[in-house]
């Protein structure tokens, strides 16, 4: 079974602009989340997707924002972008309906995304 | 306030020696706990997933054990080797007033020859 796959690996932006950041599941895995890494803060949640509804939200400003398609996959988008934003995007995905249960999370590689 | 602290913040071992992560949490009630490896510029991958009846788990050299009344997770890694060089992170979901997955800090482990 091929694992969570993430596009672009890597992206370099200027301030102000906008990223759209994709997230393929496993094949049969309906339940997609997001995270942000930076070495400070270490891994923070950003927002949970199942059967296409967000279901958990975490404590980011409104210029993060994404969707899931019928399909499972999922996009993450940042407008205005600030330097701050700069980190490791990260995608999980399970066959849970809920990022808290006891089934495994599959982490993709990630996006690294560069804000100069 | 729920919150997931681990120690050491790195540490550096000789190959073939042992070693043990700590994790306290006070996330209550507690439903699972979970330790990841993850390997610079990767993503993390499942160790061990416990929930409150499990005291022990193991996956090849890593164990890792739960003590629910103290709140305290380890992980121990037995004859380290190179390639268990990365960060070690611990994971607790619980909490009231909202389920939530709290992500500890993690432990940088440095093997080296």
């Amino acid at each position: 079974k091929a694992g969570v796959t993430q596009t672009p690996r890597y992206l370099i932006k200027t301030r102000g602009q906008q990223v759209t950041l994709s997230c393929s599941p496993i094949s049969g895995h309906r339940s997609v989340s997001w995270y942000q890494q930076t070495p400070g803060q270490g891994l923070q949640f950003l927002f949970e997707y199942f059967s296409e509804t967000q279901r958990n939200k975490g404590n980011f400003p409104g210029r993060f924002s994404g969707r899931q398609f019928s399909n499972s996959r999922s996009e993450m988008n940042v407008s205005t972008l600030e330097l701050g934003d700069s980190a490791l995007y990260l995608c999980a995905s399970s066959s849970a309906a809920n990022m808290n249960s006891y089934n495994e999370q599959f982490f993709g590689p990630g996006t690294r995304l560069t804000v100069l | 306030k729920n919150q997931v602290e681990q120690s050491p913040q790195s540490l550096i071992i000789l190959e073939g020696k042992n070693c043990t992560l700590q994790c306290n949490y006070t996330v209550s009630p507690f439903s699972n706990l979970r330790w990841y490896k993850q390997d610079t510029g990767r993503g993390p991958v499942s160790l061990t997933i416990m929930t409150f009846s499990e005291n022990t788990k193991s996956n090849g050299r890593y164990t890792a054990t739960l003590d629910a009344d103290t709140k305290q997770s380890s992980l121990h890694i037995t004859a380290s080797q190179l390639s268990d060089s990365a960060s070690y992170i611990c994971v607790v979901s619980g909490g009231t007033g909202g389920f939530k997955t709290i992500f500890g800090a993690g432990t940088r482990l440095f093997v080296k020859a």
